[in-house]
């Protein structure tokens, strides 16, 4: 009966480098949502994706930001170009039904990402 | 900007003390309303959810919350803590029955044995 899986937990990376970040959802969910805990703040939303298929990124930074979510296979956050400022806790959700209006979203344990 | 406010961000209290940790939230229309804990080194478990109905939710481990719509509150209590309890709690709201949560910071909670 596993949960959200993520994977690694911890990631450092030299500025300039890239990032992947993989989350599995429980078993029967296909909807995935990334979020991202700055120090001494909240979590943030960064994007929500069903299946091959973006359905909100107005929380993802503009550029060197993307997820994907593919028919087979983990969801992936990717960071391009690395700095200082994207070190955090990313965090990934995923629930059974669409939507948090309906359905609650269980998190997994999280990557933290560590820029040098 | 619209937000979720959690007060007091770091707490101390000894067992068998009660707890009270405020969540208030600047979102109009129908909101849905959670708490989250995460214990030290484990990540987000749901505490109780809000959807409808009863304002007063019961959740695990003897936690309870109350919704006050007047007062965009949502605040989670507990009558006696435990040195178990000792986590961090965030309230999250998700507003205009959109698909994201919006957090607040957190409150940190140390229960002293």
């Amino acid at each position: 009966n596993a949960g959200v899986m993520q994977n690694p937990r911890h990631l450092v990376r030299r500025r300039g480098q890239e990032a992947r970040l993989r989350c599995s959802p429980m078993k029967g969910h296909s909807h995935v949502y990334w979020y991202r805990q700055l120090p001494e703040e909240g979590l943030k939303f960064m994007v929500y994706l069903q299946k091959e298929n973006i359905i909100d990124e107005s929380g993802m930074p503009k550029e060197r930001f993307s997820a994907e979510f593919p028919k087979e296979g983990p969801s992936i956050l990717r960071i391009q170009q690395v700095v200082r400022g994207d070190s955090a806790a990313y965090f990934c959700a995923s629930s059974l039904k669409g939507g948090a209006n309906t359905d609650t979203q269980y998190f997994g344990p999280g990557t933290r990402l560590t820029v040098l | 900007a619209q937000s979720v406010s959690q007060h007091n961000h770091h707490v101390i209290l000894s067992e068998a003390a009660s707890l009270e940790l405020g969540c208030n939230y600047s979102y109009g229309g129908t909101v849905n309303l959670f708490w989250y804990v995460q214990y030290p080194g484990q990540h987000l478990q749901l505490l109780l959810k809000y959807f409808s109905g009863d304002p007063l939710v019961k959740g695990i481990k003897g936690f309870e919350a109350e919704f006050i719509k007047s007062k965009f509150s949502f605040n989670l209590r507990k009558p006696s803590v435990q040195w178990s309890d000792t986590a961090e709690y965030f309230c999250a709201v998700n507003p205009d029955g959109n698909n994201r949560l919006a957090f607040g910071k957190g409150n940190q909670v140390v229960v002293i044995p």
